[in-house]
């Protein structure tokens, strides 16, 4: 079936450090893939997204590319900051199904 | 403009009652979604409504669990006789329409966080 991994938290990271969250998926079929954030208080948004191979989603200073090859799509920021700290989650979807969600990762930036 | 809204935010009851949540889509969004986010379990679907087609409740982890959508807009999820694991926060969704098309994206609502004593 389809399903999402992604790398266990907590992540713990100072300031301007680079982070990297590990995503894989089921290569089943030809998934959209989304990175959506929670904000601690807030509800679930989308922070960016990539459609088909070799697609890159950027927003906020935050990427991730679509690999087919590895079937990944590892969201990446150069320098993280304190106002970044909230769970990610990564999520697929093929065609008219739901979203499948990996389990989320919390990430902590410490000053 | 107005997003996704869910009630209660908050809800707290005892093992065997049952509990209703509602969502109020984005006007004009004809799919909305119900997930529920549990501890260890991350983000799990539940029902989807499409329109007036017959909704998909291949998630719904029980026959407890019951969701309807009056006029195409309001869902409400109803838990009958609730019991301890269906403590989570039950997330609702909506979009414009089904599928993941470059402008189709879903928004989240607040959630409600279920506590069942």
């Amino acid at each position: 079936g389809n399903s999402v991994t992604q790398m266990e938290g907590p992540v713990t990271l100072s300031e301007e450090a680079f982070l990297t969250i590990n995503c894989t998926y089921t290569a089943t079929g030809y998934p959209s893939l989304f990175w959506y954030v929670q904000y601690p208080g807030e509800g679930l948004q989308l922070l960016l997204k990539a459609t088909k191979a070799d697609d890159k989603g950027s927003n906020k200073g935050f990427e991730a590319t679509y690999r087919k090859e590895t079937t990944s799509f590892h969201l990446e920021k150069g320098s993280v900051q304190v106002s970044d700290s909230a769970v990610y989650f990564c999520a697929r979807q093929s065609g008219n199904t739901p979203l499948v969600f990996g389990k989320g990762t919390r990430l902590s930036v410490i000053a | 403009g107005a997003g996704v809204s869910q009630s209660p935010s908050n809800k707290v009851t005892e093992k065997g009652k049952d509990v209703e949540l509602r969502c109020d889509p984005i006007s004009g969004h004809t799919a909305l979604y119900w997930y529920r986010q549990s501890l260890g379990q991350g983000l799990e679907f539940l029902i989807y409504f499409q329109g007036n087609s017959a909704p998909d409740k291949s998630g719904l982890p029980s026959d407890r669990f019951s969701a309807e959508r009056t006029g195409g807009s309001v869902s409400t999820l109803t838990i009958q006789r609730t019991q301890q694991e269906d403590s989570a926060v039950y997330l609702c969704a909506s979009s414009l329409t089904l599928g993941s098309g470059t402008y189709n994206e879903q928004f989240f609502g607040p959630g409600t966080r279920l506590t069942v004593l």
